[in-house]
């Protein structure tokens, strides 16, 4: 089955730790995404990558990295520099092509817990 | 900048009840508009979308949401809810040149049975 898969569901980290939250997807997509989800406040961009190799800051960079060395894998690291970790994370991707209309597809989520 | 309001953060109905979650953006250009739902435990799935053409669009499980460009606004309606409907619901618009989706806050739907 086509899809995006993250590892893994739940993840604790201590303050000071960097962590990695991996993304997967098999759908070809060109394009790949970081949200971070908090009640209240919707989902909001943290970084994208809309080519392999090249990504962009979103609206919430700051504390996080990320690397897109192939098509289908999109990691982002929480760095100990994000000073309110502690969220569910999606990852998305989309087709680049036109017909698509920028459609994006989810993955389940990494709840991440900094103790 | 774009952004996507969600007047309603919690609702709650009772079964055959008729829903309508708001959704207003601020966007002066063409959008694209979109409304996900996120059941629990569940991923975020597509609803409905709207691109061009007729403005009244009808999504999955009897959702539709009505454009109307003179009030920036595109809600959520389904006629007579189920308990399974009990959901998330967040509200996207793409006006950019690039693929960004901005997203709402989100209306946590409660359907009593």
């Amino acid at each position: 089955d086509g899809g995006i898969t993250q590892s893994p569901k739940y993840l604790f980290r201590k303050e000071g730790q960097n962590v990695t939250l991996s993304c997967e997807q098999n759908l070809n997509h060109d394009a790949m995404y970081w949200y971070r989800q908090d009640p209240g406040q919707g989902l909001r961009l943290i970084y994208y990558s809309q080519i392999v190799n090249d990504f962009q800051k979103g609206d919430i960079a700051e504390g996080y990295s990320v690397s897109r060395e192939k098509k289908e894998s999109f990691p982002l690291t929480v760095t100990s520099a994000q000073k309110n970790p502690t969220a569910f994370y999606l990852c998305a991707s989309s087709t680049q092509l036109p017909s698509s209309y920028n459609e994006q597809f989810f993955g389940p989520g990494t709840r991440l817990t900094v103790l | 900048a774009q952004s996507v309001s969600q007047h309603n953060h919690h609702v709650i109905l009772s079964e055959a009840a008729s829903l309508e979650l708001g959704c207003n953006y601020s966007y002066g250009g063409t959008v694209n508009l979109f409304w996900y739902v996120q059941y629990p435990g569940q991923h975020l799935q597509l609803l409905l979308k709207y691109f061009s053409g007729d403005p009244l669009v009808k999504g999955i499980k009897g959702f539709e949401a009505e454009f109307i460009k003179s009030k920036f606004s595109f809600n959520l309606r389904k006629p007579s809810v189920q308990w399974s409907d009990t959901a998330e619901y967040f509200c996207a618009v793409n006006g950019n040149a690039g693929n960004m989706l901005t997203f709402g806050g989100g209306t946590r739907l409660m359907v009593k049975p």
